[in-house]
């Protein structure tokens, strides 16, 4: 049973241009989740999805980011005109179901020159 | 919302040392979480530990819902065990990560 899956590894933009991240989730787990983590800190919640629906977006910025998991498909995590903040690991969790044991991908790594 | 503490910070040992971990949490919570991230970034699963103790191999972890603490036990430590250990906990649907403690394991 493969593991979450994630691509790209590491991704380079420029200021101003989109980032497009990608999460496959583990065979038979329909929730999906995004954490991003800064240099040197811990792991920050962003989104909750499952199938064609965002749960919870409490952790999302309100501006330039957006996340969704179609019917067929991976789950996107889209950033629009890149800033050099957010440069940082993006990894993507999946689940079962909501009250269980996340497990994490490997992360991709974005940095904004 | 839910804080997560965890102590040391940083932690230096020669390898065929014990450690314990703690990880604090201010709320009860339906699930808890260690993980190891290693030094070329992935988190790798540890224990998924709402309450009591489970071992695998040299770790075992310990969480005590009711005083909201859980502690990782790591004996024997070898080189490959160095990274950070994260403590999350879930309130409502997400993980609430704590800061971490950074395990520097020399030979």
């Amino acid at each position: 049973n493969a593991g979450v899956m994630q691509n790209p590894r590491h991704l380079v933009r420029r200021r101003g241009q989109e980032a497009r991240l990608r999460c496959s989730p583990m065979k038979g787990h329909s929730h999906v989740y995004w954490y991003r983590q800064l240099p040197e800190e811990g792991l920050k919640f962003m989104v909750y999805l499952q199938k064609e629906n965002i749960i919870d977006e409490s952790g999302m910025p309100k501006e330039r980011f957006s996340a969704e998991f179609p019917k067929e498909g991976p789950s996107i995590l889209r950033i629009q005109q890149v800033v050099r903040g957010d440069s940082a690991a993006y990894f993507c969790a999946s689940s079962p179901w909501a009250a269980y044991e996340q497990y994490f991908g490997p992360g991709t790594r974005l940095t904004v020159t | 919302g839910i804080q997560v503490e965890q102590s040391p910070p940083d932690l230096i040992l020669q390898e065929g040392a014990n450690s314990t971990l703690r990880c604090n949490f201010s709320d009860s919570v339906n699930n808890l979480q260690w993980f190891h991230q290693n030094p070329w970034g992935q988190l790798i699963n540890l224990f998924y530990i709402p309450s009591g103790t489970k071992q695998n191999g040299r770790l075992s972890a310990t969480t005590v819902a009711t005083e909201r603490y859980s502690l990782l036990y790591i004996s024997s430590s070898q080189t490959t065990d160095s990274g950070v250990y994260f403590c999350a906990v879930r309130g409502a649907q997400k993980l609430v990560f704590g800061q971490g403690t950074r395990l520097t394991i020399n030979p």
